[in-house]
Parts: structure tokens; C-alpha cells; sequence
């Protein structure tokens, strides 16, 4: 069974200073990770994705996550934090041997605030 | 783009009334789900759909159906309403070239009083 942890519900960063929203996963094979954005009261957005290749992937917004396949970790990054950038992050993953038609499974999510 | 739209975004029902919460598509994509979302809880699946007139269960199906009738379309219906399913409902799509990610509709808050 695949499974996603969000371990913080909460991280606050001051505005300019970098930061991290962590994620650990668990799946039976190789995974497709994703993680979305939620802004007040809208729908989630799509950020990011490692499917294979380079362990540092670039997204939306100046995002990046990095990959660690012996941790099962993908954290989410920014060097510079804005204060629009405060939102729900979601972590999600899927196993590659699914087909892609499946749904993905998603974290409990990541209240990030950066304050001015 | 992609798009996805609800057909509310903010709805209030009374306990016991029949409620339809759709979801429209433009892009063709044969896959489409509904997600209960609250707070500490993530995202929960309701019910997906790979086809016309096919579903699948997900993780939390109880008090809810759904209904793929066209392609572009899915639907999300509560028999009954009550008051635990107050949340809010996120529909979603996955398809054509794009086969790994998940695309969301703005969402639509539901109130059963």
C-alpha cells in the first residue's frame, strides 16, 4: 500500500529566509511523486514532479524538491520565501508499477506561513 | 490548460435533502475522481471513474454515489444528507498526454445544517 507523511502541520518562516516542507513516503516499487498548493478556500494546484531522472526537480513559484530514494524523502525548497507563499502544501504519490490512471494519495497536508 | 469546474462553490443543504455536487472537464480525459478534504484529515477519495457509466469505490464511499453519464462529466451525489458530510469536495481529472497528473476543480464547500 502506497502511503504519504507530512510530518509538520504547521511551519512558519520569516519572508526571505529559505524554507523546507518535509515528506516522507512508502511504496511497494518505485515512485511518482507530486506535491500541490492550496490557497484559501480554491482548489489544489500542481507544483511539482519527480517521475525519474534528475533528483532535483524545478516547479512553479521558484519551488524545487529533491528526490532522496534511500531516505524515501521528497521535501519541498525555496531560497527565498515570500508571504504569498503562504498556503496549504500537499505531499501525493503513486507507484509507478499502477497505472496512471490511478488516483494519487496524499498527504494530511502542510499549513506553511511565512511572515513579513 | 486544463480545466476543471464545480458547479457550486459554496452550497448550503438541510439534513435529509438529495444533494448533487458536478464536475465538467474540457479536455477529453477519460479519468476523473471526487475527494472529501478536512482539516488534519488530507484529502480522502470518495469515488473515481475510468470510463462512461463506470466507477470505482474509494477509500470512504459510505452515504455517497456518483454518476458518469458523458465523458466530461461526473457527479457526485448524497442520498441523504447529514451533517458529518459538511467538507469541502474537490473534484479532479487525469488524462491524454499528461498521464501522471492530477488536475483540480476550484472546489465547492458544502453545509448540511
Amino acid at each position: 500500500a502506497q502511503s504519504v507523511a507530512q510530518p509538520e502541520d504547521q511551519v512558519n518562516v520569516a519572508e526571505g529566509n529559505p524554507l523546507t516542507v518535509k515528506c516522507t513516503y512508502s511504496v511497494s516499487g518505485n515512485p511518482y511523486l507530486f506535491w500541490y498548493v492550496q490557497y484559501p478556500n480554491r482548489g489544489l494546484q500542481f507544483l511539482l514532479k519527480y517521475i525519474t531522472g534528475d533528483n532535483l526537480v524545478k516547479g512553479s513559484y521558484g519551488f524545487e524538491a529533491e528526490f532522496n530514494k534511500s531516505q524515501t524523502s521528497f521535501h519541498l525548497k525555496k531560497p527565498s520565501a515570500l508571504v504569498s507563499d503562504s498556503a496549504l502544501y500537499f505531499c501525493a504519490v503513486r507507484d509507478i508499477w499502477n497505472s496512471g490512471n490511478t488516483p494519487l494519495v496524499f498527504g494530511k497536508g502542510t499549513r506553511l506561513s511565512v511572515i513579513a | 490548460d486544463v480545466k476543471v469546474t464545480q458547479s457550486s462553490r459554496y452550497l448550503v443543504k438541510r439534513t435529509g435533502e438529495k444533494v448533487f455536487l458536478e464536475c465538467v472537464q474540457d479536455m477529453d480525459h477519460e479519468n476523473m475522481f471526487w475527494y472529501r478534504q478536512d482539516p488534519g484529515l488530507g484529502l480522502r477519495l470518495i469515488y473515481f471513474s475510468y470510463d462512461v457509466k463506470m466507477k470505482e469505490k474509494g477509500d470512504i464511499p459510505e452515504g455517497y454515489s456518483v454518476s458518469r453519464e458523458k465523458k466530461e462529466r461526473f457527479s457526485l451525489i448524497l442520498e441523504s444528507a447529514s451533517t458529518n458530510q459538511t467538507s469541502m469536495y474537490l473534484c479532479a481529472t487525469i488524462g491524454g498526454l499528461s498521464t501522471d497528473t492530477q488536475y483540480f476543480g476550484p472546489g465547492t464547500r458544502l453545509t448540511v445544517l
